[in-house]
């Protein structure tokens, strides 16, 4: 079955206490992307990943790190979790880099969500 | 940064109504798309549209992308309480240093009432 697996899906920490949230897609996407929801703030981009050893800033990047070794893993890394941090992250893989014309819709797959709570 | 203004925030309804969801922004996009989210999932893609002044049609749901590709609509005739959930757009970066990004508006929560 086709889909992308995040790691944990739940996790309450304290601050300071390093942690990485795992993500494997298995239907050999390029593009791989994380995601925090917050409410009333809809999805914000943390990093991308255009391809392998590929990764670029999104728009609230600060606090996070990010690798891309092999095709299927794109781990978040947060080296020193403090509170507002806290929140829903989605890591989303895509056969090709959104933006690119049709007929490639570009298409993001999501997966479940990881819940982060930090204390 | 592109930012993406997405309205309303909030619609509460009753079974049968029509509904439009607006996206806005001053940046163009590359192409814009809508996504669906369901409580406890992650988005899924409802459609994506490419060409300015494009619509495109989902069963009752219609999409349209704006002449400039900077803004972009959705309409919902009769609505259905199957309906209900977060609606998402997200507009892909034109080129530059935007190539890769995907920004999101801030969602609409949709309630449809039988």
């Amino acid at each position: 079955e086709a889909q992308v697996t995040q790691n944990p899906r739940y996790l309450i920490t304290v601050t300071g206490k390093k942690l990485t949230v795992t993500c494997s897609q298995n239907m050999n996407h390029e593009y791989m992307s994380w995601y925090r929801q917050d409410p009333g703030l809809g999805l914000r981009q943390i990093y991308y990943s255009m391809n392998v050893e590929v990764t670029d800033k999104g728009d609230v990047p600060e606090g996070y790190k990010v690798s891309r070794k092999e095709k299927r893993n794109f781990p978040l890394i947060l080296e020193s979790p403090s509170p507002n941090q806290t929140s829903l992250y989605f890591c989303a893989s895509s056969y090709e880099t959104p933006g690119i014309a049709a007929p490639n819709t570009g298409e993001l797959f999501f997966g479940e969500g990881s819940r982060l709570t930090v204390l | 940064t592109q930012l993406l203004e997405q309205s309303p925030q909030f619609l509460s309804i009753q079974e049968g109504e029509n509904l439009t969801v607006y996206c806005n922004s001053s940046s163009v996009f590359s192409s814009l798309q809508w996504y669906r989210q369901e409580p406890g999932e992650g988005p899924v893609l409802l459609v994506t549209v490419v060409t300015g002044g494009e619509v495109k049609k989902l069963k009752r749901l219609t999409f349209q992308f704006g002449d400039a590709r900077k803004d972009s609509s959705l309409h919902i005739t009769a609505a259905q309480p199957g309906d209900t959930g977060l609606y998402l757009c997200a507009g892909a970066g034109a080129g530059g240093t935007s190539y890769g990004k995907l920004t999101f508006g801030q969602g609409t929560i949709l309630t449809v009432h039988p």
